[in-house]
C-alpha cells in the first residue's frame, strides 16, 4: 500500500520565521500532491498543490517543492504567523486514490 | 466556509444506540466520500460514492452504513458501535473522481462511543 508519513510530528517556530514541513511518499507513480491544513475543532483545507511535472508552485507565502528524485515534498511557509498554527498534512494522489500523512502539529511561539 | 455541512457536530452515543451523521454539499460536485480520522492517524477513506453510486467501501465492518440519496447529501447510519469506533467523522466531495483537484471537506462529526 502506500506510504506518505512526515519527518516530525510537531513544529515550534518563532512569529515572523519561515517553517518548513516535510513529508515523504512512496509512489513514485504519483502525479499530483496536496497540502491541507487543518485547525483545532476544523475540517482540513486545502493550501497549496502541485503536480509531478513540477517541481515548485508559490501560493501567498506559501511553497509547495516536489522533489521526485527521492520522493520527496515540503511545503513552506513564510513569515509565519499565530494564525498558521494548525495541523498540516500531505496527500499524494494516484489515479483516484488519496493517502494521507498523519500530520505536523505546527505551533507559532508569539 | 467549504460549502461541505456536516450534522451533527457532536455526537455521544452508547454502543446499542443508531444514529445518523448528515453531510451536504452546495458546490455541485457530483464525488462524495467519507473519511475516520483518528488521532495519530493518516484519514482513512471509508466510503466513496460517485453519482449516487458507491464506488469504494474500503472494509469498513458492517456496522457502518452508508447512503447517498443524491449527489448533494449522504448519510452515514450508526450501530452497535463500539468504542473503539470514536473518532472524527469526515466527509468531503469532489466535482468528479480522479485526480482532477481537491477534497472539499466539511467540518467533521466528532463521534463518542461509550
Amino acid at each position: 500500500g502506500e506510504s506518505v508519513g512526515l519527518h516530525l510530528p510537531t513544529l515550534s517556530v518563532q512569529e515572523g520565521d519561515n517553517s518548513i514541513i516535510n513529508c515523504a511518499y512512496s509512489n513514485s507513480a504519483s502525479d499530483y500532491f496536496i497540502w491541507y491544513k487543518q485547525e483545532s475543532g476544523k475540517g482540513p483545507q486545502f493550501i497549496i498543490d502541485i503536480r509531478s511535472n513540477m517541481d515548485k508552485r508559490q501560493g501567498q507565502r506559501v511553497t509547495v517543492l516536489l522533489n521526485k528524485t527521492v520522493k520527496h515534498l515540503s511545503l513552506q511557509i513564510a513569515a509565519t504567523q499565530p494564525g498558521d498554527s494548525a495541523v498540516y498534512f500531505c496527500a499524494e494522489i494516484t489515479g483516484i486514490q488519496f493517502y494521507f500523512g498523519t500530520g505536523t502539529s505546527l505551533t507559532v511561539i508569539p | 466556509e467549504t460549502g461541505v455541512t456536516q450534522t451533527p457536530r457532536h455526537l455521544v452515543m452508547g454502543m446499542t444506540n443508531k444514529k445518523s451523521l448528515k453531510c451536504e454539499q452546495h458546490l455541485g460536485h457530483n464525488a462524495m466520500y467519507w473519511y475516520k480520522q483518528s488521532a495519530k492517524k493518516p484519514l482513512e477513506l471509508m466510503f466513496v460514492y460517485n453519482f449516487k453510486e458507491q464506488t469504494e467501501n474500503n472494509s469498513v465492518p458492517s456496522r457502518f452504513s452508508p447512503e447517498c440519496p443524491n449527489s448533494s447529501h449522504l448519510f452515514l447510519h450508526l450501530h452497535t458501535l463500539q468504542p473503539e469506533d470514536s473518532a472524527l467523522y469526515l466527509c468531503a466531495s469532489s466535482p468528479r473522481l480522479g485526480n482532477t483537484g481537491e477534497l472539499f471537506f466539511g467540518e467533521g462529526s466528532r463521534l463518542t462511543v461509550l
